[in-house]
């Protein structure tokens, strides 16, 4: 299986500020993608990132709110901006391996006060 | 979109057998999969389907019907660890998966 790290695993943020989190995959992963997770609910999609060019968007999230950056096959990273409680979530990464299954990293905790 | 369809919550008793249904619409897809999530951790994978019919790994069997629009997961002599939210996913070519609602399955003694 693929290897997903993450970094940080959590954060606490003032309202109005931003984070940026990273996530480093193994060589076996081909897509990478940013999904949300909401307390108590299950995974959404945010977007795929895509090497040396813009990110996929799903509908409901937008490139300003969720800039993504993907500058090599094993890394990414999201920057949640001008978070307000509302983003207070769980954001994963998640790889696409050889085998077509995909992987999870162990997600960002982020809580925004 | 796709429309996946899974009961909120579910409980049963060690040992037992307990099957989480799954159903859904969409216009085609490339594999059907089912993931479990224990609190706070990720999703980690179980099973999937790509053809019609049963998929069996260990305690764990998934099944597809695309004509009806229905998988299944059965998870068989169940222990208190399998206490957790299973998350059936539908992937297209080329695209991420997305996840139906889950469901939390409560395992007591």
């Amino acid at each position: 299986s693929a290897v997903i790290s993450q970094k940080p695993s959590r954060d606490i943020c003032q309202r109005g500020t931003s984070l940026t989190i990273q996530c480093q995959v193994d060589s076996q992963v081909t897509m990478m993608f940013w999904y949300r997770q909401q307390p108590g609910q299950s995974l959404t999609l945010i977007a795929t990132a895509n090497q040396g060019s813009e990110a996929t968007y799903e509908s409901g999230f937008v490139i300003d709110k969720f800039p993504i950056s993907r500058p090599n096959l094993t890394f990414s990273t999201l920057t949640v901006s001008n978070m307000s409680p509302e983003d207070s979530s769980i954001y994963l990464c998640s790889g696409l391996g050889a085998t077509d299954t995909q992987y999870f990293g162990p997600g960002t905790r982020l809580t925004v006060l | 979109g796709q429309n996946i369809d899974q009961p909120t919550e579910m409980t049963a008793t060690e040992g037992a057998i307990v099957q989480i249904n799954c159903t859904y619409q969409t216009s085609g897809f490339n594999g059907l999969f089912w993931y479990q999530q224990h609190a706070g951790e990720a999703p980690t994978f179980l099973s999937y389907n790509v053809l019609d019919g049963l998929e069996e790994k260990g305690r764990f069997s998934s099944f597809l019907s695309r004509s009806k629009g229905y998988s299944y997961l059965l998870l068989k002599e169940l222990q208190m660890k399998d206490s957790a939210s299973y998350l059936c996913a539908l992937r297209k070519a080329g695209t991420a998966l997305i996840f139906g609602k889950g469901t939390t399955l409560s395992v007591s003694s």
